[in-house]
């Protein structure tokens, strides 16, 4: 089965600065991955889809990117703001292609005012 | 938007009883639900996915006459946790989609705690 990690369990930063998190997985490689926020005590909230052959993604100023050689995905916040603290999770198809998802442990982010 | 609710946001019940939790799309017709948990520091685990009238399908090691999902119309669905013991504590989380592809955006509600004393 799909294994999902997340670099760090937790991550300090200092406001303005560019947060970046990172996502690997291992086995199989999946069509498309996604990343998410939630809030404590909330469900998690869509932020961005990457499919395998785009390399970058870009909102406004979250930026992903998506290596199916090193079968990795970074997940970039820049010009940070204490309102972005929260825990990001990426998650990936099942690997029957199937319309649920797996998801990573997350990465607890906090950005320093 | 889209939105999805869940009832009730907290529940706590005594070890043996059932707990029933909603999820409600309630601005579009959900042609799939999902329903997960979450234990604390851990990852969304998937329990279930379930398509509107047909039976649930459960991830393997969920038992599913524990977990009893309904999914009586396209914008509602239940999780009926029977027989509640303390290790089924957790933070439960539906989402729902608008199609069937692998693509499609999943909507998450806000949770529900499950404490069992």
């Amino acid at each position: 089965s799909q294994k999902i990690e997340q670099n760090s369990e937790a991550l300090n930063i200092q406001e303005g600065k560019t947060a970046t998190l990172t996502c690997n997985y291992t086995n199989y490689s999946p069509a498309y991955l996604q990343w998410y926020r939630q809030d404590p005590g909330r469900g998690p909230v869509f932020l961005l889809l990457i499919r395998e052959n785009e390399k970058e993604k870009r909102k406004e100023r979250l930026k992903v990117t998506f290596d199916t050689t090193l079968k990795q995905s970074l997940f970039h916040i820049t010009a940070s703001q204490p309102a972005d603290s929260a825990t990001y999770l990426c998650a990936l198809e099942g690997e029957t292609g199937a319309n649920n998802l797996f998801f990573g442990t997350g990465t607890r982010l906090t950005v320093i005012p | 938007g889209a939105v999805v609710s869940q009832h009730p946001s907290w529940v706590i019940c005594k070890s043996g009883t059932s707990v029933k939790i909603e999820c409600r799309s309630l601005d579009f017709q959900a042609t799939t639900m999902f329903w997960y948990r979450q234990f604390p520091k851990q990852s969304l685990m998937l329990m279930a996915t379930s398509n509107e009238g047909s039976k649930a399908t459960y991830e393997q090691g969920v038992e599913k006459d524990k977990f009893l999902i309904n999914h009586a119309s396209l914008t509602l669905s239940t999780l009926t946790v029977t027989s509640a013991h303390p290790e089924d504590s957790s933070f439960y989380i539906c989402s729902a989609t608008r199609g069937t592809t692998s693509t499609d955006t999943q909507y998450f509600g806000p949770g529900t705690r499950l404490t069992v004393l």
